[in-house]
């Protein structure tokens, strides 16, 4: 079955340490998202890649890191530049830049001790 | 900027019909979307509506836009306990905007047996 597939599900980290999210789509989309989920408030977008060995900044980028090396793959990296890491993040993907049709992974909740 | 505006919690008796409502600010918005989220899980794709329609209907769900006022509604009809998760609407623009979505809240949807 084609899909999005986040790992870990659960983290934590001590402050100081950075620490590596995967995200993997076997769906042959070209575009990928990074999302931050807080309690009570919407999805904010971190960095988005419309195409392979291209990224952007989102709204909320700094503290983050990502690559796109391959068609496949989106990792986020939480860096300890990131003042306030523990949420839930969200990976994503469509087909191209010009849907809003996204297709979401389970999530990886990330808790900074 | 844009804004999306959404009540943080609605309770529903099961059989009931359950209207989710939405505001937004972007005047440019093009579509117009509903994402469901199940506890500790992604966003899924519950419908969506074109800008220049008024009403779409698909099985329970009813999305009603009065975009004069800027307000997006979805109704549940015949509310399960299934439905309970939280639902998020979001806007886009039309093209190569059309992936960068702006998500409200979200609204926690319970439905009482």
């Amino acid at each position: 079955d084609g899909g999005i597939t986040q790992s870990p599900k659960y983290l934590f980290r001590k402050e100081g340490q950075n620490v590596t999210l995967s995200c993997e789509q076997n769906l042959n989309h070209d575009a990928m998202y990074w999302y931050r989920q807080d309690p009570g408030q919407g999805l904010r977008l971190i960095y988005y890649s419309q195409i392979v060995n291209d990224f952007q900044k989102g709204d909320i980028a700094e503290g983050y890191s990502v690559s796109r090396e391959k068609k496949e793959s989106f990792p986020l990296t939480v860096t300890s530049a990131q003042k306030n890491p523990t949420a839930f993040y969200l990976c994503a993907s469509s087909i191209g830049p010009y849907t809003g049709e996204l297709f979401f992974g389970e999530g990886s909740r990330l808790t900074v001790l | 900027g844009e804004d999306v505006e959404q009540s943080l919690f609605l309770s529903v008796r099961e059989g009931d019909s359950s209207v989710i409502n939405c505001t937004y600010t972007d005047s440019s918005s093009t579509y117009l979307y509903w994402y469901k989220q199940e506890p500790g899980a992604g966003l899924q794709l519950l419908t969506y509506i074109f800008s220049n329609m008024d009403m779409k209907q698909d099985q329970r769900l009813t999305v009603l836009l009065n975009k004069k006022d800027k307000h997006l509604s979805l109704r549940i009809a015949d509310t399960q306990t299934g439905d309970s998760a939280i639902y998020f609407c979001a806007e886009s623009e039309a093209g190569n905007a059309g992936n960068m979505l702006t998500f409200g809240g979200g609204t926690r949807l319970m439905v009482k047996p």
